[in-house]
């Protein structure tokens, strides 16, 4: 069946530090893949998105990396603050014409 | 201006009764989304209408409804509403890129709590 996981443990770190969050999906060849950001009560907001022909993409404090090997993309936060501590979505296009999202891992920020 | 806006924001209501959902984009996106939130923030896939039409009918129960009277609104009805309806019910939108999706631009959602 198909999948798409995020690790549902919470994140936890401290203020300044890399925030690395996984993405891994299975039984997809996803011609591109999306990073939500999701606040309680919210709806999620738009990040990134990264095309299968790219290997990393960068915005500003955000970096995704997309391996189609692997499956895998990660999600990195460098030089972390409090007000990035969200939940985090990754979305996949599934060829079904709207994007297939995983469950989400929750950051927290401690300063 | 909010680019998505969905209303109610709160609904609570008893078992049985319908209920309706609104939403209008102000972006000129082609495509719209209705997507169930449920308690564990699973985010689902319900519908998507692509210039008024129906692209996406997820396994929902038939008591879902949605209409697209534009492409700049969709709305969602729901009939004889069970408890496990109760989710947050977000509305999004998209420009699509030839067969593939762009970004979606979501709305607040709508809590509904059936009693």
């Amino acid at each position: 069946s198909q999948k798409i996981e995020q690790n549902s443990e919470a994140l936890n770190i401290q203020e300044g530090k890399t925030a690395t969050l996984t993405c891994n999906y299975t039984n997809y060849s996803p011609a591109y893949l999306q990073w939500y950001r999701q606040d309680p009560g919210r709806g999620p907001v738009f990040l990134l998105l990264i095309r299968e022909n790219e290997k990393e993409k960068r915005k500003e404090r955000l970096k995704v990396t997309f391996d189609t090997t692997l499956k895998q993309s990660l999600f990195h936060i460098t030089a972390s603050q409090p007000a990035d501590s969200a939940t985090y979505l990754c979305a996949l296009d599934t060829g079904r014409r709207a994007l297939t999202f995983g469950s989400g891992t929750r950051l927290q920020v401690q300063p | 201006d909010t680019a998505v806006s969905q209303t109610p924001k709160y609904l609570v209501t008893q078992m049985g009764n319908d209920k309706s959902i609104k939403c209008e984009q102000n972006l000129g996106h082609d495509t719209m989304y209705w997507y169930k939130q449920d308690s564990k923030k699973f985010l689902k896939i319900m519908f998507s209408y692509n210039n008024k039409e129906l692209i996406i009918n997820e396994t929902v129960p038939n008591r879902f409804s949605p209409k697209s009277p534009d492409k700049a609104h969709l709305n969602l009805h729901i009939n004889s509403l069970e408890l496990g309806d109760s989710a947050v019910y977000f509305c999004a939108s998209s420009q699509d890129r030839g067969l593939a999706t762009g970004e979606l631009f979501f709305g607040e959602g709508s809590r509904l709590t059936v009693l």
